[in-house]
């Protein structure tokens, strides 16, 4: 059974960081793409960033220069490095997975997410 | 940047036919992604590359898409299909949601 659990949300200030994690298993992890979709409270699913098997890296224009996104397949896990956050970046954040090697595809599985509040 | 356009709201009564769109430039020339999230949930994939439906999906979910228009046909459609649906694409190495319908069962 494919399950992928977010961890490493919370509250934090403006300008802060937070890194988010994301645990796959049930697949074989080094044969698909990974996804980061935030969805800020009341609002609908934005695209965040994606990560090839191979380290192709895709950032939404909202958050590159501030967000970094990476993997270790030894670990089946993805990451979200969030520097100088902000209170727009507030949302719950879902890590979901291309069934491929290539970000282009339909995200079929997702996690149950993790929320981040920034606030002062 | 390509962009998306959904209805904001659908409304249907129960057991009929429920339609929403997305529209986008020559939309048909790609692959269209359904999703639908119920308050608290995940979102979960429905429709998968304009017509294909995942296995678990009921048969009622049908995916459609051409020239400037893709369509989320709900046959029959019932009080658990009440939700939220987004559609999605990629395009200029860029994950694209639409604004997402809040589909309402009568």
């Amino acid at each position: 059974e494919v399950q992928l659990v977010e961890s490493g949300g919370g509250l934090v200030k403006p300008g802060e960081s937070l890194r988010l994690s994301c645990a796959a298993s049930g697949f074989i992890f080094s044969d698909c793409s990974m996804n980061w979709v935030r969805q800020a409270p009341g609002e609908g699913l934005e695209w965040v960033s994606s990560i090839t098997p191979s380290d192709n890296i895709y950032y939404a224009d909202s958050v590159k220069g501030r967000f970094t996104v990476s993997r270790d397949n030894s670990k089946n896990s993805v990451y979200l490095q969030m520097n100088s956050l902000r209170a727009e970046d507030t949302a719950v954040y879902y890590c979901a997975r291309d069934p491929r090697p290539t970000s282009d595809y339909e995200k079929d599985y997702w996690g149950q997410g993790t929320l981040v509040t920034v606030s002062s | 940047s390509y962009e998306l356009t959904q209805p904001l709201s659908v409304s249907v009564a129960l057991g009929q036919t429920a339609r929403i769109t997305c529209g986008g430039g020559n939309i048909g020339r790609k692959n269209v992604h359904w999703y639908h999230q119920k308050p608290g949930q995940a979102p979960v994939l429905v429709v998968y590359r304009s017509s294909y439906r995942p296995a678990g999906v009921p048969e009622r979910f049908f995916g459609s898409n051409s020239g400037n228009t893709a369509t989320l046909t709900i046959s029959g459609a019932q009080v658990v299909d009440e939700a939220d649906y987004y559609c999605q694409v990629w395009d200029s190495n860029t994950v694209i949601f639409g604004g997402g319908t809040k589909l309402t069962v009568l």
